[in-house]
């Protein structure tokens, strides 16, 4: 089965310094690998997504986030913080083997906050 | 063009009682997912629809637990008999679907239904 580990329940970061948010894996095969951020009392938003091809995937707001298929990681980046991006990221991934199942498995989520 | 939409968006209910949330997928979106977010429980899977295959109903927690999915487009999930452990954030997602290995398959949430059970 697969699973998503977010080491850090909460990151805090400098506006307009660099933030990482670090996600890694455990999937059979090749995975799929999401983010998603969530606002408060709102749904789950999508960031980005790594399916294939280069490892540095960009995605919205500026966001960015780098597969490492050595580390099982896919940590998510942005080169700088705005008080607005504070809010909880989770880390999400489903195996690309045909016919696997197709939902997602989350990570606990990392809450981000962007100190002014 | 429109998203995902769940209704309603709060439910408070009283132990016991059954309750329905809906969910309203993007058009043209053949799959469906609900999750469920609980505290301590994090985000979890709780049953796939694609198109007119028997659902993926291999995330729900106990046969009070149900959902359907009528004409391939609007969902329902209903809880039987509710309990204050059912006490969480339904959310439901859809996505293009397909047989193509799922290549095309970004899911996208609702805002999601809370739901209470005193």
């Amino acid at each position: 089965a697969q699973s998503v580990a977010q080491p850090e329940d909460q990151v805090n970061v400098a506006e307009g310094n660099p933030l990482t948010v670090k996600c890694t894996y455990s999937v059979s095969g090749n995975p799929y690998l999401f983010w998603y951020v969530q606002y408060p009392n709102r749904g789950l938003q999508f960031l980005l997504k790594y399916i294939t091809g280069d490892n540095l995937v960009k995605g919205s707001y500026g966001f960015e986030a780098e597969f490492n298929k050595s580390q099982t990681s896919f940590h998510l980046k942005k080169p700088s913080a705005l008080v607005s991006d504070s809010a909880l990221y989770f880390c999400a991934v489903r195996p690309s083997l045909s016919g696997s199942a197709r939902q997602l498995t989350f990570g606990s989520g990392t809450q981000l906050t962007v100190l002014p | 063009g429109a998203g995902v939409s769940q209704s309603p968006s709060n439910k408070v209910t009283e132990k016991g009682k059954d309750v329905e949330l809906r969910c309203d997928p993007i058009s043209g979106h053949t799959a469906l997912y609900w999750y469920r977010q609980s505290l301590g429980q994090g985000l979890e899977f709780l049953i796939y629809f694609q198109g007119n295959s028997a659902p993926d109903k291999s995330g729900l927690p106990s046969d009070r637990f149900s959902a359907e999915r009528t004409g391939g487009s609007v969902s329902t999930l209903t809880i039987q008999r509710t309990q204050q452990e059912d006490s969480a954030v339904y959310l439901c997602a859809s996505s293009l679907g397909g047989l193509a290995g799922g290549r095309l398959e970004t899911q996208y949430f609702g805002p999601g239904t809370r739901l209470l059970v005193l």
